[in-house]
């Protein structure tokens, strides 16, 4: 199972609004609506963003969101703070078992 | 509070093997599938293994297969990794990971905070 395509990186200054994309196939992303996203911030365990494509978990804020479209998966974040300054993480089902994204790099400018 | 928290790591020589643990508190175990991911250095995330809440069901990715073993207690709360013929390539930091099979749940949470695994001569 290939790891699914991230870009390295993403920007935006604070108050600004980044996407970051998911490529995977119609094994994976395009099979399932088991979309998961994670926060991790260096040297910490990452955290559960967003779930089932599109949900969030009790505490996250609104400004994190998430979608959908066929064999990619998108994850944005609105309002951006210092604090959204972290790698991010796309992980889908993928029958068996689950395939992870390469990763993304958000930085706050 | 909810904590998953794991041990058993250290460096292990190649062709070594290592078991680790991971002990749940704070919520009801038996009711999570449990799952290792792991962490390269300066790596992504890579899923290694999971097993069914009562044990009965397990699945690796295609690297664990053959080498590794998954295993839980639920009378001590606890989610195993048995590994064997380690390799070079096997050094990162392996975290355990939930899910929640009474809410059908296909993400991940809680996660532990993990523990490296340093496979070196």
């Amino acid at each position: 199972q290939s790891a699914l395509t991230q870009p390295h990186s993403a920007s935006g200054s604070p108050g600004q609004s980044v996407t970051i994309s998911c490529t995977g196939t119609s094994s994976d992303v395009g099979a399932y609506n088991f979309v998961s996203w994670y926060q991790q911030h260096p040297g910490k365990a990452p955290k559960l963003m967003i779930y089932d494509v599109s949900k969030r978990p009790s505490g996250v804020p609104d400004r994190f969101s998430g979608s959908k479209s066929g064999n990619t998966a998108s994850l944005t974040i609105s309002g951006l703070q210092a604090d959204d300054e972290a790698d991010y993480y796309c992980c889908s089902h993928a029958g068996s078992s689950y395939v992870f994204g390469t990763g993304t790099k958000v930085t706050v400018l | 509070e909810v904590q998953l928290l794991e041990s058993g790591g250290g460096l292990v020589q190649p062709g070594g093997s290592l078991r680790l643990s991971c002990a749940a508190s704070g919520f009801t175990f038996s009711r999570y599938d449990m799952n290792w991911v792991r962490q390269s250095p300066g790596e992504g995330l890579e899923w290694v293994s999971a097993i069914s809440t009562g044990g009965s069901d397990t699945d690796y990715a295609d690297f664990a297969k053959g080498r590794f073993t998954v295993s839980r207690d639920n009378s001590k709360n606890t989610l195993y990794l048995q590994m064997n013929s380690l390799r070079a390539e096997d050094t990162a930091i392996y975290y355990c990971a939930g899910e929640d099979d009474y809410n059908d749940a296909n993400w991940f949470d809680p996660w532990g905070q993990g523990t490296l695994v340093t496979v070196s001569s």
